[in-house]
């Protein structure tokens, strides 16, 4: 089966630009999960959906970042303007329900360089 | 809220056994969960214990003691493609159930 895939692998933009991630999940799994990852750091959670809903966005920057999950199946993650912090890794990641949702699968990621 | 401690690198030679270590502090949790991180790529997932105890997957095995907020990651049979990083992630049970992660491990695995 294909995994979670997330795209563009690497986007470098200047700041005060948009920039926006694409992410499709695994067949099925009805939890996608957006995470920011820093050099030398672990994920840290930006919004978690269930279905369509947005069950957790509190760490989300509502000034500048937005995300949807348009009938529940794949995720856009936009960010605007982008500001020289937000240079991370931006990772995609889902989950089934069930005995199996605490086994996140994730995508490879979005290196985003903001200059 | 939680909080989840590593040691930030561990170096060990092939064929050796290594131990990564991770405490954490949070209200309730359900249960503690490992990955792997590859320079580059993706975490995968590796264990999870929802139990006290030891579970055991091929040379991976993951410990959790709940009463003492500690649990470790056992590696035997090291192997060079194990050098990467490791991390420890909780399940809040409180709020929104989140799932954090801790800092990371890197492990170092030479000839």
């Amino acid at each position: 089966e294909a995994g979670v895939v997330q795209s563009p692998r690497y986007k470098i933009i200047e700041k005060k630009q948009p920039v926006a991630f694409w992410c499709n999940p695994i067949s099925g799994h009805n939890t996608l999960y957006w995470y920011r990852q820093n050099l030398g750091q672990g994920p840290e959670l930006l919004i978690r959906y269930e279905n369509e809903e947005a069950v957790d966005d509190s760490q989300l920057p509502k000034d500048r970042f937005s995300a949807e999950r348009l009938k529940g199946v794949d995720s856009t993650l936009k960010i605007q303007p982008a500001e020289l912090g937000d240079s991370a890794v931006y990772l995609c990641a889902s989950s089934p329900t069930g005995a199996r949702a605490n086994v996140l699968t994730f995508g490879a990621g979005s290196r985003l360089t903001v200059l | 809220g939680q909080s989840l401690e590593q040691p930030s690198e561990v170096t060990a030679v092939e064929g050796a056994i290594v131990q990564i270590n991770c405490t954490y502090q949070t209200s309730g949790f359900y249960g503690l969960s490992w990955y792997q991180q590859h320079d580059g790529g993706a975490p995968t997932f590796l264990s999870y214990n929802a139990l006290d105890g030891l579970e055991e997957t091929g040379r991976f095995s993951s410990f959790l003691s709940r009463s003492d907020s500690y649990g470790y990651l056992l590696l035997q049979e090291l192997q060079m493609k194990d050098s990467a990083s490791y991390f420890c992630a909780v399940r809040d049970k409180t709020g929104f159930q989140k799932l954090v992660f801790g800092t990371g491990t890197r492990l170092l695995v030479s000839p």
